[in-house]
């Protein structure tokens, strides 16, 4: 299986700001990496995959970037939905497997 | 409009059995993959089970595998999580999630969660 390592677990932040999350996985994974974004009691929510490709919908201030082994999601500018928990998963091969989340708190 | 509705969920006696629906609209449900992912409450992300659109090939995660079958009926739109021999540690909000176009592994619709408590 195909471990990841997601930074920070917990990111205190004040709107407006620009905030990144790290994933790191154990092995390259191309560019075969998701990002989800989850609040509190719904659904997650894709907000961009192959790495970079935003989701449509999804506002251009968030962006993602990397490959191999590590990626980024920045957020540019923190509104206040922007507020939850942010997960990474790979598909390069199974199983697949998620980051443990960083949750996005008012600072 | 997709939508995927999951159904089922309850509380369960530890080794007991429980059958998961996900009633699938708005797409062509036959052509695409589907997954179930769950969460544990208060935890992350668990990908759980993987069918491909033809129901031929079909992937477990560890914790699950030899108790969960993954079913699907392409006539009826509907998507199946048959769970056997619970454990506690199964207790999560079971999503069903729809894979993205062409088999692309990420999952870009995901169902509202049905809730499965294992516990005496």
């Amino acid at each position: 299986a195909i471990w990841m390592t997601q930074s920070p677990s917990l990111l205190s932040a004040s709107t407006g700001d620009r905030v990144t999350i790290s994933c790191r996985m154990s092995q390259g994974i191309s560019s075969y990496l998701a990002w989800y974004q989850q609040k509190p009691g719904k659904a997650p929510e894709l907000l961009i995959y192959a790495a970079s490709t935003l989701q449509s919908g999804v506002p251009s201030r968030f962006s993602g970037s990397g490959s191999g082994t590590d990626f980024t999601l920045t957020i540019s500018c923190l509104q206040s939905e922007d507020f939850a928990t942010y997960y990474c998963q790979q598909y390069y091969s199974f199983p697949r497997t998620f980051g443990q989340g960083t949750k996005v708190e008012i600072k | 409009e997709v939508q995927l509705v999951e159904s089922g969920g309850g509380l369960v006696q530890p080794g007991g059995s429980l059958r998961l629906s996900c009633a699938a609209s708005g797409f062509t449900f036959s052509s695409y993959e589907m997954n179930w992912v769950r969460q544990a409450p208060g935890k992350g992300l668990e990908w759980v089970s993987y069918i491909s659109s033809s129901g031929s090939t079909i992937y477990y995660a560890d914790s699950v595998k030899g108790r969960f079958t993954i079913s699907r009926d392409n006539a009826k739109n509907s998507l199946y999580l048959q769970m056997n021999s619970l454990r506690a540690e199964d207790t999560a909000v079971y999503y069903c999630a729809r894979e993205g176009y062409d088999s692309s592994g990420y999952f870009d619709y995901w169902g509202q969660g049905t809730l499965v408590t294992v516990s005496s």
